[in-house]
């Protein structure tokens, strides 16, 4: 059974970085995609961007700037730091694996692991 | 403001169907695959189809998905009050290169 597992702090300061970790375990790392997805308070989900095992990432265009995703198979984990955060920033923040097997016509990935979530809080 | 459309709630009577929408366009559900979650307060999402209409072991039948051309829709059928929750839809958009998702729609079993 797949099981992954925030976290970092809870409460970061304004204009300073996030730092998250998600530990995978059940599975190895290899051929997926590893995800972060965050969900302020009574509102939707929010993809943040995602990265593979090879390194190679994509983020959400308005978060670019400021969003880093690593892994590390060896510990089986992989980490986010969003940097100059406000209070916008405040939200749940999930890891995921994301499943991109391949499909005809079209792309076809899927977050079928998920952690249980970490509340990340901006505030001085 | 969310790539995908969903409306914000619906409610049916136990026993009953419901659908849920999800609109997009062509660069997303118009050539990509659609996937759905269930989320209850307090939880992380899960997931209940995928690939469109494909359901993870362990999801009842109760739970469809099906698309035509940019738009998706979750059915539920034999609908029970555990099924109250938020319902959001996900797929890759193109012109994006990233993941998207709906607004969430919260179900009310009456």
């Amino acid at each position: 059974q797949v099981q992954l597992q925030e976290s970092g702090p809870g409460l970061v300061k304004p204009s300073e970085t996030l730092s998250l970790t998600c530990t995978v375990s059940g599975d190895s790392m290899i051929t997926y995609y590893w995800s972060w997805i965050r969900q302020p308070a009574g509102k939707g989900l929010q993809w943040i961007g995602r990265i593979y095992t090879s390194g190679s990432t994509n983020y959400k265009s308005s978060l670019k700037s400021r969003v880093t995703m690593s892994v590390d198979t060896s510990k089986n984990q992989f980490s986010l730091n969003l940097s100059s955060v406000t209070a916008a920033d405040t939200a749940v923040y999930y890891c995921a694996r994301e499943s991109v097997p391949y499909c005809t016509n079209g792309v076809c990935p899927y977050f079928d692991y998920w952690g249980q979530g970490i509340l990340v809080t901006v505030s001085s | 403001q969310s790539v995908l459309t969903q409306p914000p709630s619906v409610s049916a009577a136990p026993g009953q169907k419901v659908t849920i929408s999800c609109s997009g366009s062509s660069s997303n559900i118009g050539n990509n695959y659609v996937s759905w979650y269930q989320q209850f307060p307090g939880t992380a999402p899960k997931l209940l189809i995928y690939e469109n209409n494909k359901r993870p072991s362990g999801i009842p039948d109760r739970f469809s998905g099906s698309k035509s051309g940019t738009s998706a829709t979750l059915g539920i059928t034999g609908l029970q009050t555990g099924d109250e929750a938020d319902y959001y839809c996900g797929t890759w958009d193109s012109s994006l290169s990233a993941g998207v998702f709906g607004g969430g729609t919260k179900l009310t079993v009456l």
